[in-house]
């Protein structure tokens, strides 16, 4: 089975600090999605990536940024966190082969920033 | 755009019931659908991905279809248990490059035994 993981089911965290949140994935997916999701806004999507540095935003990156140095980890870092940035997160991975394929999720971190 | 909807938003139902979830989105142009489960606080749960193709696909008591003239697609879900309670959405391709996806907000299912 496809595993995603992501590093941490809850984080508190102080306005103002760098925070980073790591998801890995095991089947070696091209692809990696970063997602939020608010209460009665859904899913939006954050960044993605298709390739090992290589990354594309999506509906709502400002204030964030994303790295994948290696091909199963992909991470998302808040620069300076602020309230408006507590959220549920969500990572997905999905392999690139044709037109689409079935996409994974992680377990989601639930963050607060205080 | 792709735009994604779903109806119910809610649904409450009786042990046993078979039920419909609905599905629509608005660029019919899609090659797949895919229906998740969200069980709250928790991620998402792929539960079936139907290719254009295909038309139908089934797991288990769940059976999906896709219908791109009329941009729709269905979840049927047979004799719901307690335990099938839970948030379900769809995702459709945002575009013809078909790497990313466009959620629908989702029905929030209850099951009462």
């Amino acid at each position: 089975d496809v595993k995603v993981t992501q590093s941490s089911r809850y984080l508190v965290k102080r306005t103002g600090e760098k925070v980073f949140l790591e998801c890995v994935q095991d089947m070696d997916h091209e692809n990696m999605f970063w997602y939020r999701q608010d209460p009665g806004l859904g899913l939006r999507l954050i960044y993605f990536s298709y390739d090992v540095k290589m990354k594309e935003k999506g509906d709502i990156p400002e204030g964030y940024s994303v790295s994948r140095e290696k091909k199963e980890r992909f991470s998302l870092i808040l620069e300076s966190a602020s309230t408006n940035q507590t959220s549920m997160y969500l990572c997905a991975s999905r392999e690139q082969v044709g037109l689409g394929t079935e996409a994974f999720f992680g377990q989601g971190t639930r963050l607060t920033v205080v | 755009k792709q735009e994604v909807t779903q109806i119910p938003a809610a649904l409450s139902v009786p042990e046993g019931e078979n039920l419909v979830l609905n599905c629509s989105f608005t660029d019919s142009a899609i090659y797949n659908l895919q229906w998740f489960r969200q069980d709250p606080g928790k991620g998402l749960t792929s539960l079936l991905l139907i290719q254009s193709s295909q038309r139908e696909q089934t797991s288990g008591r769940l059976n999906a279809s896709l219908d791109k003239s009329s941009g729709r697609s269905t979840l049927y879900i047979a004799a719901s248990q307690p335990g099938d309670s839970a948030t379900y959405l769809c995702a459709a391709p945002a575009d013809n490059y078909g790497q990313n996806f466009v959620f629908g907000p989702g029905t929030r299912l209850s099951v009462l035994p």
